[in-house]
């Protein structure tokens, strides 16, 4: 069973560019976390989605942030008109159902963004 | 709202010494307890969790005690391997975690 699948693994955009940051969840789950890790910091919550849905964005930051989770396909974070401050590593985690005593998320390996 | 306060690292210390990391919380109701290891240029990896108070996660060797009294879940480990330098993070919740801004573990042969 393949694990939590984030890709590019690396990607560098210059200023005003967008990036966009994918993750396939593991085979089975359908709920989807991103999270931000800054240089030097632990990580912080973005947005939760289920397929078609998103269920709570209150760490995405209220503008050129957004993220979907199709019915077909990966989940996708999109940013637009990326600025210096946007370099992080963005980690995608999944988890087979609501959140519950018995479910433990799973961490992709990141993808980490640089922004020149 | 949540939140978890880690010891600042790093912590340096010399192979098969004893480690302890500090993690404190603060929740509404009983969130679960984790930690993950993240090593250098890595993602994160589950290391142990505990879901209720009294708990002990254990993993590799490492242990940790979901202590409701003092809001703690220490890591702790006997001794230590040059293997084990990485960065450990303490997070509460489900889902949507909430960290620790992590400790980095420097270990010495």
């Amino acid at each position: 069973n393949a694990g939590v699948m984030q890709n590019p693994r690396h990607l560098v955009r210059r200023r005003g560019q967008e990036a966009r940051l994918r993750c396939s969840p593991m085979k089975g789950h359908s709920h989807v976390y991103w999270y931000r890790q800054l240089p030097e910091e632990g990580l912080k919550f973005m947005v939760y989605l289920q397929k078609e849905n998103i269920i709570d964005e209150s760490g995405m930051p209220k503008e050129r942030f957004s993220a979907e989770f199709p019915k077909e396909g990966p989940s996708i974070l999109r940013i637009q008109q990326v600025v210096r401050g946007d370099s992080a590593a963005y980690f995608c985690a999944s988890s087979p159902g609501k959140e519950s005593s018995g479910n433990t998320i799973y961490f992709g390996e990141g993808s980490w963004l640089t922004v020149v | 709202g949540n939140s978890v306060t880690q010891m600042e690292g790093p912590v340096t210390l010399s192979e098969e010494a004893f480690l302890t990391i500090n993690c404190t919380y603060t929740a509404t109701g009983y969130p679960s307890l984790f930690w993950y290891v993240q090593y250098p240029g890595e993602g994160l990896q589950l290391l142990l969790k505990a879901t209720k108070a009294d708990d002990k996660g254990s993993n590799k060797g490492f242990e940790a005690t979901y202590r409701k009294e003092t809001t703690s879940f220490h890591l702790e480990k006997g001794s230590v391997q040059v293997s084990d330098s990485a960065v450990y993070f303490c997070a509460l919740g489900w889902g949507m975690l909430t960290f620790g801004g992590g400790t980095r573990l420097m270990v010495k042969p």
